[in-house]
């Protein structure tokens, strides 16, 4: 059972235009999610951070999106840059369980010069 | 520097050999957690710790051991490899529970023939 989800694999955008990336959640227990991204040959580092409390986060380029009646959780890059390009994934946890961290399958970003 | 160090970056071995995994982090983390990475899966966790000599399962914990004897080390152990366990391993390491910014290491690449 998927409790998050990323439905796109792949996602193609041109240098300077805004990504989109989206994430879907089924556990309603989840109140803190993540999004991490991963370049080739190496770990996922964390990007931002958005608590069920908020429904927007911003950092620099970054901004999380989050609609908790929608289960839905966006990821907005803009402008879009050539160093963007990577694997995206999503993340949640629910602080007061096991505290884990589940992953979304990825979606994998290529930003065209 | 900060880092999450896992030994050896690759590794091919035949079924049923023996096999460890190394982790070790310099940050002082209390949490840390083993994840394997699949094609359309994502990241999957096998076990975790939340201190010293406290681990638990994750949930694809079939097939693997650990052991948490020091704060900084959480190694993999694979007693009995299987073609199944083939995968992209990961080590990660947190401050506290509840997902903050999760440092990985920069992954095992296990192929069992």
């Amino acid at each position: 059972d998927q409790q998050v989800k990323q439905n796109s694999p792949s996602l193609s955008v041109q240098e300077g235009r805004i990504s989109i990336l989206n994430c879907d959640y089924t556990n309603s227990m989840f109140d803190y999610f993540l999004w991490y991204k991963k370049y080739p040959a190496e770990g996922p580092t964390f990007l931002i951070s958005i608590s069920s409390i908020k429904d927007k986060n911003e950092d620099g380029r970054f901004t999380v999106f989050l609609n908790k009646s929608a289960k839905h959780l966006s990821l907005h890059i803009v402008p879009s840059q050539p160093g963007d390009s990577a694997v995206y994934f999503c993340a949640a946890s629910a602080r007061f369980g096991n505290e884990k961290l589940t992953f979304g399958t990825g979606t994998r970003l290529t930003i065209i010069p | 520097e900060a880092q999450v160090t896992q030994n050896p970056r690759y590794l091919i071995t035949v079924t049923g050999k023996k096999l460890t995994v190394t982790c070790s982090q310099n940050m002082n983390h209390e949490y840390m957690s083993w994840y394997r990475q699949d094609p359309g899966l994502g990241l999957r966790q096998i076990y975790y710790s939340m201190n010293v000599e406290v681990t638990d399962k994750g949930d694809v914990p079939e097939g693997y051991k650990v052991s948490r004897k020091e704060k900084r080390n959480f190694p993999l152990i694979l007693e009995s490899p299987s073609p199944n366990q083939t995968s992209l391993y990961f080590c990660a390491s947190s401050l506290s529970t509840g997902g903050y910014g999760y440092t990985f290491g920069s992954g095992t690449r296990l192929t069992v023939v």
